[in-house]
């Protein structure tokens, strides 16, 4: 099956420094890619909906300013976690979607901010 | 390492009738599952979950059974719509998530 490389798998970093987590479509070509947040013990959150060479659509409460998403290939997606905080410590994962019906979700970041 | 296994990627059945999608996962430290269901160019929705101190969670149509010592879980639609045609995946949780790899469903009119 189709393959989605999430890179990296786990990040520590220091408040107020900026993260960037990549989500890659290994053998085939995402025209949207989604990016979510999961907090512990609870489902995912959807935070963005990803368009190759658009800008991204944001969910209701997510600071576009603070998480940027980029997608700017049809096989790269990156989301940047700008001046992190501790709170935007969680784990976000990515899917990647092939020809609008199928959706192969990356391994996952587990980002801490100390 | 696939940790969560979805061994059907797909499933037909009647309208009416029962689909019951399974899911079998490695991991004895996962305490928390999910089943997500995605549309076609959508991103997954969230479904029903089920913690491992439970065997059996109830939600309308669906049901989700946890059966730990043989690590498996499978997601119960009764009865089956035409609307419930879709991709489903199952989810397992410790720290991280881990989703299966999906089953399409699709239930015939």
């Amino acid at each position: 099956g189709a393959v989605v490389s999430q890179h990296p798998s786990r990040v520590i970093c220091k408040s107020g420094t900026s993260v960037k987590i990549e989500c890659r479509s290994l053998d085939f070509q995402a025209t949207t890619m989604f990016w979510y947040r999961q907090f512990p013990k609870q489902s995912l959150m959807l935070m963005a909906t990803s368009n190759e060479g658009s800008k991204a659509t944001y969910e209701q409460g997510v600071e576009k300013d603070k998480f940027l998403i980029n997608h700017a290939s049809l096989t790269l997606s990156t989301l940047t976690v700008t001046s992190a905080h501790p709170e935007d410590s969680s784990f976000y994962i990515c899917s990647a979607h092939l020809r609008g019906t199928e959706a192969f979700f990356g391994q996952g970041t587990r980002l801490t901010v100390v | 390492d696939q940790q969560v296994k979805q061994n059907s990627p797909s499933l037909s059945v009647q309208e009416g009738r029962i689909s019951i999608l399974n899911c079998d996962y490695t991991n004895s430290m996962f305490d928390y599952f999910l089943w997500y269901k995605k549309y076609p160019a959508e991103g997954p929705t969230f479904l029903i979950s089920i913690s491992s101190i439970k065997d059996k969670n109830e939600d309308g149509r669906f049901t989700v059974f946890l059966n730990k010592s043989a690590k498996h879980l499978s997601l119960h639609i009764v009865p089956s719509q035409p609307g419930d045609s879709a991709v489903y995946f199952c989810a397992a949780n410790d720290n991280d998530m881990r989703f299966g790899a999906g089953t399409r469903l699709t239930v015939k009119p």
